[in-house]
This record gives structure tokens, C-alpha cells and sequence, in this order.
């Protein structure tokens, strides 16, 4: 079974700081998809960003961007230049190629103070 | 484009009843996912509809159900409602099935079962 692990429940930055959220995962697998996602306090996920296993340049979208490292099964999240709307829970899932169930890990409740 | 809406967003049921949550997805999106959240299990991956059909389903009771329409919009019903079915529930909906196809949430049913 795949598992995946927020090890950080809470974590702050100061706006315009750099903040790295960690997620390990396990699995037997070789293709997958890793992604994070971000919970704002209204609720709605939203996409933050996307990998995919067999492709080793790291993902990047404006301010995020991951750091995959598949041998160590990580998947960290870093977000440049926080910005007080970054202020949310973040999710790291895993789903294998193959199926449509999204493994989520706990989160990590990030607060981007002023 | 409009996005995921979930009606109702908000219901408050006793034990034994049951309730009937509905998942319209954004338009031309034809795979329909749906998730639980709870603060002591984080999110949890109830099923999937693709055509129609269910084509995946998490570890959940049979007392969880669900359905998809012709028109892509879908059902979930869970019967003998339990106090530990109190969740957001979530659905998402994605253009076709697998992981390379974005999954857009909704906002969200919050059920409390009293």
C-alpha cells in the first residue's frame, strides 16, 4: 500500500521569506504522480503543482517548485517569495499511473505572517 | 467556466438516517472523484465514476455508496449515518481518468451527525 508523510503539521514564514514543506512517501511502484495541493481556510483545493516519477528535472510553477528525489522517496515543496495568500494547508499526494485513487498525506498548516 | 459545485454545503443529520450529497462537475468532465476529510483521518478516497460506472473504490463500508448520471453529475449516499461520518466530503471532477488529468475540487458538503 502506498503511504505518504507530513512530517511538519504547523509551519510559519514571514511574507517574502522561503519556506520548505517535506513529504516522504513509500511505495513499490516505478510510475507515479506526486502533486500538492493547497486547502485555503475556504475550503477549496487547488493544484498547486505536479510530477511526474519518470521525469527527473523538478517541477516548477512561478513560485513553487518541488525538489523530487525518487531514490529517497521525497517530495518537498518550496515556496519563494511567500505572500500572505500562501496562507493554507498543503497537501502531498501520491496517485499511481494506473488507478485513480489519491493517496493524501496528513498536511502541513502553513501561516505566512506579516 | 464554472467550476466543482456540491450542494448541499451544509447538513446536519441524526444517527440512522441517511443523506444523499450531489456533485455537479465542471462541464465536458466525465471522471468524478469523491473524498472524505476528517480532522483524525485526514483526506480519505471513497470512489470514482467514469461513464457511468464506479471504477475504483476506497476502504470505506458499503453503507457508502454513489452514482454517476449521463450527464456526468454524481451522488454519494451513505444510509445508517454514524457519528464518525461527521466530514467534508469532496468531490472532484477531471476531464478523463488518470493522474495525468488535473482533479478539480469542490467546495465541499460538511456533514454533522448528531
Amino acid at each position: 500500500a502506498q503511504t505518504v508523510t507530513q512530517s511538519q503539521p504547523e509551519m510559519s514564514v514571514q511574507e517574502a521569506e522561503t519556506v520548505t514543506l517535506s513529504c516522504t512517501y513509500d511505495t513499490s511502484e516505478s510510475n507515479y504522480y506526486l502533486f500538492w495541493y493547497k486547502q485555503p481556510p475556504s475550503r477549496q483545493m487547488i493544484l498547486v503543482i505536479r510530477q511526474e516519477a519518470y521525469k527527473q528535472q523538478n517541477a516548477t510553477e512561478n513560485r513553487f517548485s518541488v525538489n523530487f528525489q525518487k531514490a529517497a522517496k521525497s517530495f518537498s515543496l518550496k515556496i519563494s517569495d511567500s505572500q500572505l495568500g500562501d496562507t493554507a494547508m498543503y497537501f502531498c499526494a501520491f496517485m499511481k499511473r494506473t488507478e485513480d485513487d489519491m493517496r493524501f498525506g496528513a498536511g502541513t498548516r502553513l501561516t505566512v505572517k506579516p | 467556466k464554472a467550476g466543482v459545485t456540491q450542494t448541499p454545503r451544509y447538513l446536519i443529520k441524526t444517527r440512522g438516517q441517511q443523506v444523499t450529497l450531489s456533485c455537479s462537475p465542471i462541464s465536458g468532465h466525465r471522471s468524478v472523484s469523491w473524498y472524505q476529510q476528517t480532522p483524525g483521518q485526514g483526506l480519505q478516497f471513497l470512489f470514482e465514476y467514469f461513464s457511468e460506472t464506479q471504477r475504483n473504490k476506497g476502504n470505506f463500508p458499503g453503507r457508502f455508496s454513489g452514482r454517476q448520471f449521463s450527464n456526468s453529475r454524481s451522488e454519494m449516499n451513505v444510509s445508517t449515518l454514524e457519528l464518525g461520518d461527521s466530514a467534508l466530503y469532496l468531490c472532484a471532477s477531471s476531464l478523463a481518468r488518470g493522474p495525468y488529468n488535473e482533479q478539480f475540487f469542490g467546495p465541499g458538503t460538511r456533514l454533522t451527525v448528531l
